[in-house]
């Protein structure tokens, strides 16, 4: 069982926005802003899409965004695109004892 | 161009050893922390060990004791020594680049621990 929570799935069609939740506890999403997303299409490595809960890395489009409200984590994902498509990790910083906690993941259905 | 490649996964046998390496370049290596992060196939991210800058390393229950996590900067080297090999290690290992969150991941290599 992944310490963060999230839904197995959601979907939505193109043009439309979807939000992937990310609930974890006070030990970590609650108590620090260090929530990062990634973006991981079949058969590649991760890319980072945010950082800090809400900060955009430079070349990821703006239609991707984050947000925090207590131990609960989100990705908003708005106009979606075909190549949206992928798995999504949510990952917090959870103090020096844990250190790093993901997700167990979110598979984005484009219809 | 930032890049990470990954090598030295491969077949083991339980109760054994092997030795991961992560080549960094295009980067001041020396002034980042690294993590390695796990997949096992069909599962999700697994954060396996960090280390900082000043080579502190950091581990989750897991894999305390099993994996030792160091860098080597003059080489632009990141390793993984994992020992006392289980099946349920078993997964594609990544090294990434990060502190607070991880920026440059790279491919992979295959870790596959079977009789």
């Amino acid at each position: 069982q992944s310490a963060l929570t999230q839904p197995a799935s959601v979907s939505g069609s193109p043009g439309q926005s979807i939000t992937i939740s990310c609930t974890g506890t006070s030990s970590d999403v609650g108590s620090y802003n260090l929530v990062s997303w990634y973006q991981q299409h079949p058969g590649k490595a991760p890319k980072l899409m945010i950082y800090e809960v809400s900060k955009r890395p430079s070349g990821v489009s703006n239609r991707f965004s984050g947000s925090k409200s207590g131990n609960t984590a989100s990705l908003t994902i708005s106009g979606l695109q075909a190549e949206d498509e992928a798995d999504y990790y949510c990952c917090s910083y959870a103090g020096s004892s844990t250190l790093w906690v993901f997700g167990g993941g979110t598979k984005l259905t484009v219809l | 161009e930032v890049q990470l490649v990954e090598s030295g996964g491969g077949l083991v046998q339980p109760g054994g050893s092997l030795r991961l390496s992560c080549a960094a370049s295009g980067f001041t290596f020396s002034s980042y922390d690294m993590h390695w992060v796990r997949q096992a196939t069909g599962k999700g991210l697994e954060w396996v060990s960090a280390i900082g800058t000043a080579g502190d390393p950091y581990y989750p229950g897991s894999v305390k004791g099993r994996f030792t996590i160091s860098r080597e900067n003059a080489k632009n080297s990141l390793y993984l020594q994992m020992n006392s090999l289980r099946a349920g290690d078993t997964a594609v290992y990544y090294c990434a680049r990060g502190l607070d969150y991880m920026d440059v991941w790279g491919k992979g290599t295959t870790v596959t621990v079977s009789s």
